[in-house]
């Protein structure tokens, strides 16, 4: 158990609905990211949060946003759902913001029917 | 930008046999590299790390060790076990121009080891 912990473990929903998933990071870590892992793209980052501030974004469609909360944990929103987006959503933590390792949560499998 | 290539899978061993997986980086600063092991259904979990040049990082039998001048940091195990089937991802972290940091994954290795 890395204590990260992801909730649903599992979601479907429909073409062009809206989802939220939440993570709270370790207990004592600040930075918190979120990673996609789909068959054909591999693991992508998407986003990081350090204490409440977003500090850097990768392949984040416009379609969807993420904040970090002053308790520290994190929400990663999708919308306008796409059969495409299906896939396995993970969130990491760390303590420090910069050149560290990440401890994963077990993801969110994400499927849009 | 930065960028990790392994070696294509499956790989296939017998039980007790020496398990080499190659992992070699792209990175224009000076990055931390990891393994990740992610078994079936789960998360991915910190196999080992390690952060400069020659150091050399160790966890469960495995070993890598940072080399910046062929830069690569492949895995090694002497024995393996049914147990150790799994995907292996090499990883650097590295810090952004514009401030953060993330983590660049390789493509993984999908490990199976039969008795």
């Amino acid at each position: 158990d890395s204590g990260v912990t992801q909730t649903p473990k599992h979601l479907i929903t429909a073409t062009g609905q809206r989802v939220t998933l939440r993570c709270s990071p370790r207990s004592g870590d600040l930075s918190v990211y979120w990673y996609q892992q789909s068959l054909d793209q591999g693991l992508q980052f998407l986003i990081q949060y350090y204490n409440g501030e977003e500090r850097a974004k990768g392949n984040i469609l416009e379609r969807f946003s993420a904040q970090q909360f002053p308790d520290l944990h994190s929400e990663l929103n999708l919308s306008s759902l796409e059969l495409g987006d299906s896939a396995l959503y993970f969130c990491a933590s760390s303590v420090q913001e910069l050149n560290t390792e990440a401890f994963f949560g077990q993801g969110t499998r994400l499927t849009v029917v | 930008g930065d960028s990790v290539t392994q070696m294509e899978g499956p790989v296939t061993l017998s039980e007790e046999a020496f398990l080499t997986i190659n992992c070699t980086y792209t990175a224009t600063g000076y990055p931390s590299l990891f393994w990740y092991v992610q078994y079936p259904g789960e998360g991915l979990q910190l196999l080992l790390k390690a952060t400069k040049a020659d150091d050399k990082g160790s966890n469960k039998g495995f070993e890598a060790t940072y080399r910046k001048e062929t830069t690569s940091f492949h895995l090694e195990k002497g024995s393996v076990q049914v147990s150790d089937s799994a995907v292996y991802f090499c990883a650097l972290s590295d810090i952004l121009t514009g401030g953060g940091n993330k983590l660049t994954f390789g493509t993984g290795t999908q490990l199976k080891v039969e008795l």
